[in-house]
This record gives structure tokens, C-alpha cells and sequence, in this order.
């Protein structure tokens, strides 16, 4: 079944705590994005990832790293969290040369609280 | 810079009637308009993508319609049921820079039996 994954689906965590979401896609997609979802403010585009090695940063990147080391994984990374980062955290994926043509796949999300 | 406007942030409705769901974005070059849903709890699903090119497209009792020059796109759900009920997003693949998906806020629906 062709999905995309995230683990953890739900973390409580402490301010300061590095923490790692992961996320990975079985469509041989080249196109990666992490969006963050808060109530008022809809889906904001945190970081995107055209291929394997090429990642840039979306409209909120700040306190948010993100690394492409293989094709099929997207994970997020937060060095530090901090409260205002508690949100719902969705990962898509899709196909580089059909993205203008065709609709991201979207994970389950992922709901962080940060006390 | 695009922004994409839902209005109504919510709506209740009993089962039976057909709804029109209104999307509104400042910029007009998108290549696509896209509806998606969600439910509590879930992730988004694809109801319906309309090309810049195109000016509607439908799925069993969704008929999305684009009208770029006026910015506006409507999603028309017929003979709604309790089922329907979710959040509805419009989001529009803007051009330039990175082209990136715009999300509204949504709209929360309410279908009562």
C-alpha cells in the first residue's frame, strides 16, 4: 500500500529535549515537505526536500532541522524544543516531475506537546 | 505574497442538503486548486485537484469550480450525510520561488442526522 509514515504519532516532551519525527514514504517520491498545523493559523510549510541531498527552508523553519540522507526518509528534527512548537506535524510526499500536475500524500501526523 | 481564505470557519447543517464550501486566494498564478479533507485525528485526504487550465472537476457528489480571474473556488457537496462531516481545506500550488501549497484555514462541517 503505497503510504506515508510518521513516527511518533503522538510525544509529550520537555523544553530542551532534542527530539527526532520521523517520516517515510514507500512511492519513490523525490518531493518531501514537513508542514505544521496550529489552531487559526492552518498548515504552514516548515521544510521542503526536492531529492536526496537538496533540502531549503519553508515559510517557519526556525528551531527545525531536516536532513535527506535517503530517498524514502524525511526526518524532523528539533534541537531544542520549545512550547510555542507544540502543534500537529504532518509529512507529504510526491513525485518531483508530476508535482504541478498531481496532489501530495500526507502522513497521519504527528502531535507534539512541549511543556 | 498568496493567501488563501475560507469563509465560514464552520458550518452545521442537517443531513439532506447540498453545500457550497467558498475559497478565496489573493494571487492568481496557481497551477492547481486543491480541496482536501480531514478528520480528527487524521491525516489529509485528496478530495479533488483543478489545473489553473481547468474549470471544474467532480467525484461522485463533490463538484469542485475554479474561477481564477475572480480568485474564488467552490466546493459543492450534494445531498450531504452525517459522514461528510470533517474539516475542508483548500490550498493552491502557487507559482514562483518554491511553489508551494497555500493552505486555508478550513472549514469545519457539521452534518446532523
Amino acid at each position: 500500500e503505497a503510504q506515508v509514515t510518521q513516527n511518533p504519532r503522538y510525544l509529550i516532551t520537555v523544553t530542551g529535549k532534542k527530539l527526532t519525527v520521523t517520516c517515510s514514504q514507500n512511492m519513490n517520491h523525490e518531493y518531501m515537505s514537513w508542514y505544521r498545523q496550529d489552531p487559526g493559523l492552518g498548515l504552514r510549510q516548515i521544510y521542503y526536500s526536492m531529492n536526496v541531498e537538496v533540502t531549503d527552508k519553508g515559510d517557519v523553519p526556525e528551531g527545525y532541522k531536516v536532513s535527506r540522507k535517503e530517498k524514502r526518509n524525511f526526518p524532523l528534527i528539533l534541537e531544542s524544543p520549545s512550547p510555542n512548537q507544540t502543534s500537529l506535524y504532518f509529512c507529504a510526499s510526491s513525485p518531483l516531475e508530476a508535482r504541478l500536475r498531481e496532489t501530495q500524500y500526507f502522513g497521519p501526523g504527528t502531535r507534539l506537546l512541549v511543556l | 505574497k498568496q493567501e488563501v481564505t475560507q469563509i465560514p470557519a464552520a458550518l452545521s447543517v442537517p443531513e439532506g442538503e447540498n453545500l457550497v464550501l467558498n475559497c478565496s486566494f489573493t494571487d492568481s498564478a496557481i497551477y492547481n486548486l486543491q480541496w482536501f479533507r480531514q478528520d480528527p485525528g487524521k491525516g489529509l485526504t485528496s478530495l479533488l485537484l483543478i489545473q489553473s487550465s481547468q474549470r471544474e472537476q467532480t467525484s461522485g457528489r463533490l463538484n469542485a469550480s475554479l474561477d481564477k480571474s475572480s480568485g474564488r473556488s467552490t466546493l459543492y457537496i450534494a445531498a450531504s450525510q452525517p459522514g461528510d462531516s470533517a474539516t475542508y481545506l483548500c490550498a493552491a500550488l502557487t507559482q514562483g520561488g518554491s511553489e508551494k501549497l497555500v493552505f486555508g484555514k478550513g472549514m469545519k462541517l457539521t452534518v446532523n442526522p
